[in-house]
C-alpha cells in the first residue's frame, strides 16, 4: 500500500490555465503538507495543514490555494498557471506538528507549463 | 530564523571508501536535524533524525550522522558506500520556535562509483 500518492504523477498544461493534483495519505497522520521542488532540486515548503487548518503559509502567489476536505486529503489548486509554475510538487505527512516529527513524502507531481 | 547550509553540491567516492556528506544548520532554539534522500524521479525517504540524546544517531541503509552543536553540523556518514547510495542528500532542519516548519538545503549530489 502506498503511503503517501499523488496524483496526476505528471501534469503539462498550457499558461492560463487552471489546475489541481491531489495528494492522499493513508498513514492516519494528522498534518499534511506542499513542497515544490524547482529545476535545481531546491525544495520549499509551501502549505501545511493540521487536523484540516492551515498552519504554514508561505510567501507563495495566491493563485495556489490548497484545501483539505479531510484529514487524509490535501489538494493543491492552481489558477492561470504560468510558466514559471513549472516544478515538481510533493505532498507530505507526518503524525502531528511538533518538530520532532518525521516526514513522508509522495512520489512528485511533474508540472510543466507550457 | 533559521537556515540549514550544504556546502558540496557534488561528492564523489569510490565503492567501498567512507563517504561523508556535509550539513551546517542555524536556529534560535533547539535544532531538531533530519537527513533524507531522495532517488531519482522518487519523493524524498527519511534516513535518520537527532532530537535529544546521544549525539551519534544511527539511520537507515547504514548511514549515521553526528550532530556537533559547538561547531553545529549535522554531517552523514557511512563507514563504506555502495554504488546504490548515489542519489540526492537533504539536510532539514526544524525550530521550536517557528511553528515546526521545516527549512532544507540546497542538496548534495552522492555519486558512488565502482
Amino acid at each position: 500500500d502506498t503511503a503517501v500518492s499523488q496524483t496526476p504523477k505528471y501534469l503539462v498544461t498550457q499558461m492560463g490555465n487552471d489546475k489541481s493534483i491531489k495528494c492522499e495519505q493513508n498513514l492516519g497522520h494528522d498534518t499534511m503538507y506542499w513542497y515544490k521542488q524547482d529545476s535545481k532540486k531546491f525544495l520549499k515548503i509551501m502549505f501545511s495543514y493540521n487536523n484540516k487548518e492551515l498552519i504554514i503559509n508561505e510567501t507563495v502567489p495566491n493563485r495556489f490555494s490548497p484545501k483539505s476536505p479531510d484529514k487524509a486529503h490535501l489538494n493543491l489548486h492552481i489558477n492561470s498557471l504560468e510558466l514559471g509554475d513549472s516544478a515538481v510538487y510533493f505532498c507530505a505527512s507526518s503524525q502531528d506538528f511538533p518538530s520532532t516529527d518525521t516526514q513522508y513524502f509522495g512520489p512528485g507531481t511533474r508540472l510543466t507549463v507550457l | 530564523a533559521q537556515s540549514v547550509a550544504q556546502p558540496e553540491d557534488q561528492v564523489n567516492v569510490a565503492e567501498g571508501n567512507p563517504l561523508t556528506v556535509k550539513c551546517t544548520y542555524s536556529v534560535s532554539g533547539n535544532p531538531y536535524l533530519f537527513w533524507y534522500v531522495q532517488y531519482p524521479n522518487r519523493g524524498l525517504q527519511f534516513l535518520l533524525k537527532y532530537i535529544t540524546g546521544d549525539n551519534l544517531v544511527k539511520g537507515s541503509y547504514g548511514f549515521e550522522a553526528e550532530f556537533n552543536k559547538s561547531q553545529t553540523s549535522f554531517h552523514l556518514k557511512k563507514p563504506s558506500a555502495l554504488v546504490s547510495d548515489s542519489a540526492l542528500y537533504f539536510c532539514a532542519v526544524r525550530d521550536d520556535t517557528n511553528a515546526g516548519k521545516s527549512t532544507f538545503g540546497d542538496g548534495t549530489t552522492l555519486t558512488v562509483k565502482p
